[in-house]
C-alpha cells in the first residue's frame, strides 16, 4: 500500500510561473516530511524539509506547505526556472517509529523557456 | 567533502547470477541506506545500516543482504538475479539521526538479461 502518493507523474509550467507539486500521505503517524529533486544519470538531493510542528517552511523560491488534516503537502517553486526541470520526490517519516524514509513515486517537472 | 560513492555505477548480469555493490558514504556519517528505483515503484527502501548494524528493512525478500564495514562503507548483494531486479541502486548516508539530511550516491544501473 502507498503510503506517500504522488498522483501527477508530471507537470510542465512557463518559466517565470510558478510550480505546484503535490504529495498525499495516509499514515497520519509521519511528522516529517520532505522533498528530494533528481537529475537524470545523478542521485537524489535534499531540497526542503518541514515538521509535523509547522505549517510552512520557506527556502528562497522553494516553499513547503502542510496541511496535516487533510493529510497533504506540496512544493511551491517560484519563480520557476528551466534549471528546475528534474524529478521531485516527497518523502515522509515516522520519527518515533521505524524511522525510515517512504518515498512517493515521484513527479517530473519540466519547466518550458 | 567528497560526496557520496558507488561503484560500479553500471553493471549488467544474467538471471540466476549474484552481484554486490559498493557504496563509500561521507566522511563522518555513520548511516547507510540503499534504496530501490524503478520506473512503476519510485523509490523503495531496502535497508539501513548503522555502525556495522542493521537497523531497519524494507519489505524486499532474503535475496537482498548487505552489509556495513567499520569505516562505514557498505554493501549490497543481491543473489539469484531476477529479470524484475534491473533498477537503478541508490545509496544514501547520512550521519544518522531520523531528521539527518540523507546524502546520496548517483546509483548503480543494475541490468538483468
Amino acid at each position: 500500500d502507498q503510503q506517500v502518493k504522488q498522483n501527477s507523474p508530471s507537470l510542465s509550467v512557463q518559466e517565470g510561473r510558478i510550480s505546484i507539486l503535490n504529495c498525499d500521505y495516509t499514515n497520519s503517524m509521519f511528522d516529517y516530511f520532505l522533498w528530494y529533486k533528481k537529475y537524470p544519470a545523478e542521485g537524489p538531493t535534499f531540497l526542503i524539509s518541514i515538521s509535523s510542528i509547522k505549517d510552512k517552511n520557506e527556502d528562497g523560491r522553494f516553499t513547503v506547505f502542510l496541511n496535516k488534516s487533510a493529510k497533504h503537502l506540496s512544493l511551491h517553486i517560484v519563480p520557476s526556472q528551466p534549471g528546475d526541470s528534474a524529478v521531485y520526490f516527497c518523502a515522509a517519516i515516522f520519527q518515533g517509529g521505524s524511522e525510515k524514509l517512504v518515498f512517493g513515486k515521484g513527479t517530473k517537472l519540466t519547466v518550458n523557456p | 567533502k567528497a560526496g557520496v560513492t558507488q561503484t560500479p555505477r553500471y553493471l549488467i548480469k544474467t538471471r540466476g547470477q549474484q552481484v554486490t555493490l559498493s557504496c563509500s558514504p561521507i566522511s563522518g556519517h555513520r548511516s547507510v541506506s540503499w534504496y530501490q528505483q524503478t520506473p512503476g515503484q519510485g523509490l523503495q527502501f531496502l535497508f539501513e545500516y548503522f555502525s556495522e548494524t542493521q537497523r531497519n528493512k524494507g519489505n524486499f525478500p532474503g535475496r537482498f543482504s548487505g552489509r556495513q564495514f567499520s569505516n562505514s562503507r557498505s554493501e549490497m548483494n543481491v543473489s539469484t538475479l531476477e529479470l524484475g531486479d534491473s533498477a537503478l541502486y541508490l545509496c544514501a548516508s547520512s550521519l544518522g539521526l531520523a531528521t539527518d539530511t540523507q546524502y546520496f550516491g548517483p546509483g548503480t544501473r543494475l541490468t538483468v538479461l
